[in-house]
């Protein structure tokens, strides 16, 4: 079956530092890729996607690679602010029939002034 | 001119109760969903309904029963509620395949 693994959190960091949040997956065929931000108290955004291999997305300065050789899609931004703090998830969606998202566990990151 | 509503943001009862939550979206999308996030914030897809027709089933106990009585609404009633049923649901429509977009989600909280 389908499934996403990502790293632990919290992530802390100070503001201004560099951010890497690490995703690995496993699936069927060739799914679609998402992160999805969780700010607290409201629902999912969509961040960014990817549909194909090597394929960047990229949003808000936060940036993600399609890589298939390595079955991962890690979250990077170059200088986290204190906006950034939230949950981040990530997600696949396989391309065929009707396709739902599966998550990962979700990363909460913490950025403080 | 929310894209994806859930009505109530907060719903409290005691065990054994019966409750519903709404959604709706107005984006003309023509598939919803129905997700679970736990209380360690872990998602998973309860049910999809494409075109008023449930299409996903994520073996969910049949006390909780989903109705589509148009493409723009896909209600949640849930039965004899349990206390594991404490948890944010959350809606979502598509369009089949695209990406998803979310309701603010329903914190149930069963006493």
């Amino acid at each position: 079956g389908n499934s996403v693994t990502q790293m632990e959190g919290p992530v802390t960091l100070s503001e201004e530092a560099f951010l890497t949040i690490n995703c690995t997956y496993t699936a069927t065929g060739y799914p679609s890729l998402f992160w999805y931000v969780q700010y607290p108290g409201e629902g999912l955004q969509l961040l960014l996607k990817a549909t194909k291999a090597d394929d960047k997305g990229s949003n808000k300065g936060f940036e993600a690679t399609y890589r298939k050789e390595t079955t991962s899609f890690h979250l990077e931004k170059g200088s986290v602010q204190v906006s950034d703090s939230a949950v981040y998830f990530c997600a696949l969606s396989t391309n065929s029939g009707y396709s739902t998202l599966t998550f990962g566990k979700g990363t909460m990151l913490l950025v403080s002034p | 001119d929310t894209a994806v509503s859930q009505t109530p943001k907060y719903l409290v009862t005691q065990m054994g109760n019966d409750k519903s939550i709404k959604c709706e979206q107005n984006l003309g999308h023509d598939t919803m969903y129905w997700y679970k996030q736990d209380s360690k914030k872990f998602l998973k897809i309860m049910f999809s309904y494409n075109n008023k027709e449930l299409i996903i089933n994520e073996t969910v106990p049949n006390r909780f029963s989903p109705k589509s009585p148009d493409k723009a609404h896909l209600n949640l009633h849930i039965n004899s509620l349990e206390l594991g049923d404490s948890a944010v649901y959350f809606c979502a429509s598509s369009q089949v395949k695209n990406e998803q977009f979310f309701g603010p989600g329903t914190r149930l909280t069963v006493l």
